[in-house]
């Protein structure tokens, strides 16, 4: 069974900061992994994804994650926050074409 | 291009009415999903579905029905509402081709049982 657990529900940066928000993640077989991002009374857009190509994957927007099997991890990261990153963040884990599942997410707040 | 439409965007029901949440997608996708989204708990998987006439139970099935007839649409049916299925309601939809599965989401459904 797969399993993600994102650490912190809140984070808070200034604008500027480097962000940092936390996935880790259990699978039993090798995982595939994403990031998705939800603005405020919107879906979710995806962000950014691993699938066993590159361990360091550029998304949109500035952002990026890194797989680290060794610490089963996929942390998101951004050099800069901008104001506009605002938003709740997910991590979700699937082994392959079932459905995805999703961590509780992470709430960003960028302050001026 | 208009990708996973939900309707409606808002509703209030009363406890025990019923009602259909709509979800098509135009990406010709085979696989559509339902899910539902608490503050502080993510997104459950309520129903999913792998192509037409084929539906299986999520993590939260209970109190909900599904029907996928053709490829495009996966209505989610709520017989007796319950404040406990007061939430935002999620369709999305991928496709199983790619290995990756990539799930599009809508723009969701508030719901409110009072």
């Amino acid at each position: 069974a797969q399993s993600v657990t994102q650490l912190g529900s809140h984070v808070s940066v200034s604008e500027g900061a480097l962000v940092l928000l936390r996935c880790n993640y259990s699978s039993s077989v090798p995982p595939y992994l994403f990031w998705y991002v939800q603005y405020p009374n919107q879906g979710l857009q995806l962000l950014l994804k691993y699938t066993s190509a590159a361990t360091l994957v550029k998304g949109i927007n500035g952002f990026e994650a890194e797989f680290k099997k060794s610490e089963t991890s996929f942390h998101l990261t951004k050099p800069s926050a901008h104001m506009s990153d605002a938003a709740e963040y997910f991590c979700a884990v699937t082994p392959g074409n079932t459905p995805l599942v999703f961590g509780k997410g992470t709430r960003l707040s960028v302050i001026a | 291009n208009a990708g996973v439409t939900q309707t409606p965007k808002f509703r209030i029901l009363k406890i025990g009415q019923s009602m259909t949440l709509q979800c098509t997608q135009d990406m010709n996708h085979n696989y559509m999903y339902w899910y539902r989204q608490d503050p502080g708990m993510g997104l459950k998987l309520i129903y999913y579905s792998v192509g037409a006439g084929i539906t299986d139970k999520g993590e939260v099935p209970n109190g909900y029905n599904v029907s996928r007839s053709t490829t495009e649409d996966f209505p989610l049916r709520l017989e007796l509402a319950a404040p406990s299925q007061t939430s935002v309601y999620f369709c999305a939809s991928s496709t199983p081709g790619l290995v990756e599965n990539i799930q599009y989401f809508g723009a969701g459904t508030r719901l409110s049982v009072l």
